[in-house]
């Protein structure tokens, strides 16, 4: 089945850096990649949708300065948390999006725990 | 604008007993509707989901879901928990017509005691 593979799993950076997250899709192309962000004990947040070969679509109130977004090809969308703070900390998680049979199917990455010290 | 409610933050049954996490949802169109399973400090494992067809949809690890046009429901159910089973759970509900932006609920945490 389709696979997502996404780095790093654990990423501990100092406040004002920058942390750049990987997303990759391993045996499929993915033309839309979606990048979420999840609080301890909470729901997934959309923060913006990526398309291959296009700017990205960011949801309300996401800096799209200060989360960069970059799917540059057809496997591969990296997400850049720029200038981190510690508020910034949590866990983001991706997910391509595959078309078969005229249906939309989902494939999440194992997510990376981002902490800002 | 699509929604999903997970009602319940907390379900607790005895191994051996049957489970049911529950979701119902608010969309435009003919849903997709997708349950996801959520260990600690991992990304989302996919468990089932309806596109069209039967009403009710086996997935993996034994789960399955009923699919409920009228009531807009689509709950998760499992004949016999395992210990194993304990983890958070997510329903999330797309447009079929929208290009695949999903909306998620809140999760609901099973906890399954022996």
């Amino acid at each position: 089945g389709a696979v997502v593979s996404q780095h790093p799993s654990r990423v501990i950076c100092k406040s004002g850096t920058s942390v750049k997250i990987e997303c990759r899709s391993l045996d499929f192309q993915a033309t839309t990649m979606f990048w979420y962000r999840q609080f301890p004990k909470q729901s997934l947040m959309l923060m913006a949708t990526s398309n291959e070969g296009s700017k990205a679509t960011y949801e309300q109130g996401v800096e799209k300065d200060k989360f960069l977004i970059n799917h540059a090809s057809l496997t591969l969308s990296t997400l850049t948390v720029t200038s981190a703070h510690p508020e910034d900390s949590s866990f983001y998680i991706c997910s391509a999006s595959t078309r078969t049979g005229g249906y939309y199917g989902y494939t999440f990455g194992s997510g990376t725990r981002l902490t800002v010290v | 604008a699509q929604s999903v409610a997970q009602p319940e933050d907390q379900v607790n049954v005895a191994e051996g007993n049957p489970l049911t996490v529950k979701c119902t949802y608010s969309v435009s169109g003919n849903p997709y509707l997708f349950w996801y399973v959520q260990y600690p400090n991992r990304g989302l494992q996919f468990l089932l989901k309806y596109i069209t067809g039967d009403n009710l949809v086996k997935g993996s690890y034994g789960f399955e879901a009923e699919f409920n046009k009228s009531q807009t429901s689509f709950h998760l159910k499992k004949p016999s928990a395992l210990v194993s089973d304990s983890a958070l759970y997510f329903c999330a509900v797309s447009a079929n017509t929208n290009a695949g932006k999903s909306t998620f609920g809140d999760g609901t945490t099973l906890t399954v005691k022996p």
